[in-house]
């Protein structure tokens, strides 16, 4: 069965600075999709960054960074030069890329950016 | 991507009462998918809805207590009935379009 493991249920980090937030996944499935979404206090999913699993480069999206290992089945995203409106909940999940194209959610991290 | 409209955005409802929540897409979509997050959880998918079929749903989640209207490609409606307290969370609708999904911006209830 498919399983995303997030360890981290609270990181902080001071403003400026990089921070990393680890994701580890489960799948016998050799294609597969891995996303990183932000939720704000709001309630509001936002998608951030996408990586295929037969991707060869890691996915950037502006500050945003995947370190994708799939050997050690991780996913961790990367944001750099933190900003206080990255405090927020950040979900890893992986999406099936046949049959309903459903995800499934890791228990998410909580993240506050310190001034 | 598309944009979703999702409507309450919150609800405090009585226990044994019912709530229908929509989402409006603007545009068509095949898939969408309504996920409920209890405090403090991550997201559970409760069902798939496809127009013009029966939703499917998940492991745990029954048709009879949230049963899914998909009249057409833009629109569709999860309905908590006979609500309870444990049915306080927020709903999210979501729909597939390129990589990542869009979602709804959420409905919070709370059953009291």
């Amino acid at each position: 069965a498919q399983k995303i493991t997030q360890t981290q249920p609270g990181m902080f980090v001071q403003e400026k600075e990089a921070v990393t937030l680890d994701c580890t996944y489960d799948t016998s499935d050799p294609s597969y999709g891995l996303f990183w979404y932000k939720q704000p206090s709001s309630g509001e999913m936002i998608f951030l960054i996408y990586q295929g699993s037969y991707d060869q480069q890691n996915a950037t999206e502006g500050r945003y960074s995947l370190n994708f290992q799939k050997a050690r089945k991780s996913a961790n995203l990367v944001i750099s030069a933190s900003q206080l409106g990255d405090s927020a909940m950040y979900f890893c999940a992986m999406r099936e890329t046949s049959g309903t194209y459903k995800y499934i959610f890791g228990t998410g991290t909580r993240l506050k950016v310190l001034a | 991507s598309a944009v979703i409209s999702q409507k309450p955005s919150r609800d405090i409802c009585q226990r044994g009462t019912s709530l229908t929540i929509q989402c409006q897409v603007d545009s068509q979509v095949t898939m969408m998918f309504w996920y409920r997050q209890q405090p403090g959880q991550s997201l559970t998918l409760i069902a798939t809805a496809n127009q013009g079929s029966e939703a499917t749903y998940e492991s745990g989640f029954v048709i009879d207590k949230f049963p899914i209207s998909r009249p057409n490609l833009t629109f569709s409606t999860l309905t908590v009935s006979n609500m309870s307290p444990e049915d306080s969370s927020i709903y999210l609708c979501s729909v597939g379009q390129g990589l990542g999904y869009t979602f709804g911006s959420g409905t919070r209830l709370t059953v009291v």
